[in-house]
């Protein structure tokens, strides 16, 4: 597609399930981000991917959070054991050789 | 650690009064600076962004924003705001080769009344 695309676009969970909300980069884009935007903390980092590279996962909030992405293309964040604080928009991000950085719509997820 | 302070939080503007809104960043090494937008209910865009030459630089819809090197600066403008110009305002940074991603403000919602 032409942009970052991401799913589900809303996730509603009960407290201590796990998620998985998914992101398709945009094609040829070798960088890939995730960031969180709740009202109370603003748009956070939380992780970033260069091709098949492991990541630095010292952004992510709490070891329940944890990121793969497959053959350097698709991604998908998982968090177990969810809480009330992980409700938030998830965005997903990525970049080609610069740093400009091109964002998904977004996953919103309610914890209930 | 970076961090970036945008200094109004709510801005009320009527149609076709000027606009600015300040963005200060605490990096001291060679940065690269973004406003990015987000209308109601929509996903960020990119509006303009500065890596280096020129310190005005112009971005879509009207917008620049100029880089003062020396205060820190990357204030966003516009001389004339239109109704269709509400939305979410954020400034953001990013160093290096990026892996530490970008580093955000806290925002501005502006709001044009007709």
């Amino acid at each position: 597609g032409a942009g970052v695309s991401q799913s589900p676009s809303n996730k509603v969970t009960e407290k201590g399930k796990d998620v998985e909300l998914r992101c398709d980069p945009i094609s040829g884009h070798t960088a890939l981000y995730w960031y969180r935007q709740s009202l109370g903390q603003g748009l956070e980092f939380l992780i970033y991917f260069q091709g098949n590279s492991a990541p630095d996962k010292s952004g992510l909030p709490s070891d329940r959070f944890s990121a793969e992405r497959t053959g350097g293309s698709v991604s998908t964040l998982t968090i177990q054991r969810t809480q009330q604080e992980d409700s938030a928009v998830y965005l997903c991000a990525s970049s080609a050789a610069g740093p400009t950085t091109f964002f998904g719509p977004g996953t919103r997820l309610t914890v209930l | 650690a970076q961090s970036v302070s945008q200094h109004n939080h709510h801005v009320i503007l009527s149609e076709a009064a000027s606009l600015e809104l300040g963005c200060n960043y605490s990096y001291g090494g060679t940065v690269n600076l973004f406003w990015y937008v987000q209308y109601p209910g929509q996903h960020l865009q990119l509006l303009l962004k500065y890596f280096s030459g020129d310190p005005l630089v112009k971005g879509i819809k009207g917008f620049e924003a100029e880089f003062i090197k020396s205060k820190f600066s990357f204030n966003l403008r516009k001389p004339s705001v239109q109704w269709s110009d509400t939305a979410e305002y954020f400034c953001a940074v990013i160093s290096g080769g990026g892996a530490d991603g970008l580093t955000f403000g806290k925002g501005t919602h502006l709001i044009i009344q007709p």
